[in-house]
């Protein structure tokens, strides 16, 4: 079975410190990643998926088949930038995801 | 507007009773899910359905129903036979096609 795992539940850097949320995944066949954010009181939302290759808010991740992993990365971390994290892995468009365990980052003035 | 409408946003409940959470979404999603949310759990998927009147049971569905009459509603009813009540539950839907998941509010369930 498929299964997602977020290493840190807490991480805690300095605004303008490079910041990385650790991601991997088990699954034998080529699946679909995503980054979802959770802002305080806010709704879960989409930040980016692996396909699409593109920076949202300065975050970038890169699909790594070899070690299996699919880590968040931001060069500045901004205080805008606290909130949780979940990484979630889909097997096929359309199919449920599965969702990591979630990471709270806090970016300290 | 358009979104995923969860109501209530606050319920308590009695231990021994059912209540029911309601999922309204007006995207005209094929798909629709409920997922708990607890601290250091991550989400989990309790039940999903891909289209009208069929759903399938997820990874937690134990203690709880759900039924899918309409595309645009998805209840989830949390009966008495569910341990642990007591979390955080969200409400999502996607396309048929697609993986990008839209997400309510949420709803915060205490059993008292």
């Amino acid at each position: 079975a498929q299964r997602v795992t977020q290493p840190e539940k807490l991480l805690s850097v300095f605004k303008g410190a490079p910041v990385e949320l650790k991601c991997n995944y088990s699954y034998s066949g080529s699946p679909e990643l995503f980054w979802y954010v959770q802002y305080s009181r806010q709704r879960l939302q989409l930040l980016l998926r692996h396909i699409s290759r593109e920076s949202i808010k300065g975050f970038t991740a890169d699909l790594n088949k070899g070690e299996t992993s699919f880590h968040l990365k931001k060069p500045f971390a901004q205080e805008e930038d606290s909130a949780m994290y979940y990484c979630a892995l889909g097997l096929s468009s359309g199919s449920r995801l599965t969702f990591g365990e979630g990471t709270q980052l806090t970016v300290n003035p | 507007d358009g979104g995923i409408t969860q109501s209530p946003k606050y319920l308590f409940r009695k231990e021994g009773q059912n209540v029911t959470l309601s999922c309204e979404q007006n995207l005209n999603h094929d798909a629709m899910y409920w997922y708990r949310q607890d601290p250091g759990q991550g989400l989990r998927l309790i039940y999903y359905s891909q289209i009208v009147n069929d759903f399938q049971k997820g990874d937690i569905a134990e203690g709880y129903s759900v039924s899918r009459e309409k595309k645009e509603s998805f209840p989830l009813t949390v009966t008495s036979a569910q341990k642990n009540p007591t979390a955080f539950y969200l409400c999502a839907s996607t396309e048929s096609s697609g993986n990008t998941i839209y997400f309510g509010e949420g709803s915060w369930l205490t059993v008292v």
